[in-house]
């Protein structure tokens, strides 16, 4: 039973507008996530994380935001760079120690 | 920052041959690191959570007697996957978490990337 869920498998967008990844999870215990990019044939790259206790958490160019309510995370890539296209991971846990359970990736494209 | 790092990056091997794989957390110290593995187009599964002092734990449906897990420091788990056949390619990632500073974190390896011919 797939406790993270990333309901797209592609996502387009311009260069320079925004991209806006979406994550859904099933489990209330959840209460650590985390974004990861992963280029073909290489292991995934830390982008940005946020507990619980947060419903926005910001870092450069990459904002999570988190409505625990919803069961629902988001990515904001603003302004989306060509560089930026790969497959984005969204994860969760109970605890920032524990194990953790991935989504099955959102590919995206930004168009030059 | 913290480092999780994993050796080889790459391996091929023939089917029959044990491959090992290291995992290292290089800043800090990690009681406890997890080995995953993803099959193509498909998420990142969990195989095992790694105990330093003790017997590795596994997820249920992964061969203990396949994939050997030892934890031999507070800074290296290894896994080892015996006699490899093909359907054991795919790409291993290990994580740990720092428990050591205010505000708990975790940190995934780069992965490894095993073919098995």
């Amino acid at each position: 039973d797939q406790q993270v869920k990333q309901n797209s498998p592609s996502l387009s967008v311009q260069e320079g507008r925004i991209s806006i990844l979406n994550c859904d999870y099933t489990n209330s215990m959840f209460d650590y996530f985390l974004w990861y990019k992963k280029y073909p044939a290489e292991g995934p790259t830390f982008l940005i994380s946020i507990s619980s206790i947060k419903d926005k958490n910001e870092d450069g160019r990459f904002t999570v935001f988190l409505n625990k309510s919803a069961k629902h995370l988001s990515l904001h890539i603003v302004p989306s760079q060509p560089g930026d296209s790969a497959v984005y991971f969204c994860a969760a846990s109970e605890g920032a120690g524990n194990q953790f359970y991935f989504g099955t990736g959102t590919s995206l494209t930004v168009i030059p | 920052g913290a480092v999780v790092s994993q050796h080889p990056s790459w391996v091929i091997c023939k089917s029959g041959t044990s491959v090992k794989i290291e995992c290292r957390s290089l800043d800090f110290q990690a009681t406890t690191m997890f080995w995953y593995r993803q099959f193509p187009k498909q998420s990142l599964m969990l195989m095992a959570t790694s105990n330093e002092g003790s017997k590795a734990t596994y997820e249920q449906g992964v061969e203990k007697d396949k994939f050997l897990i030892n934890h031999a420091s507070l800074t290296l788990s290894t896994l080892t996957v015996t006699s490899a056949h093909p359907e054991d390619s795919s790409f291993y990632i290990c994580s740990a978490p720092d428990r050591t500073t205010r505000e708990e974190t975790q940190y995934f390896g780069p992965g490894t990337r095993l073919l098995v011919l």
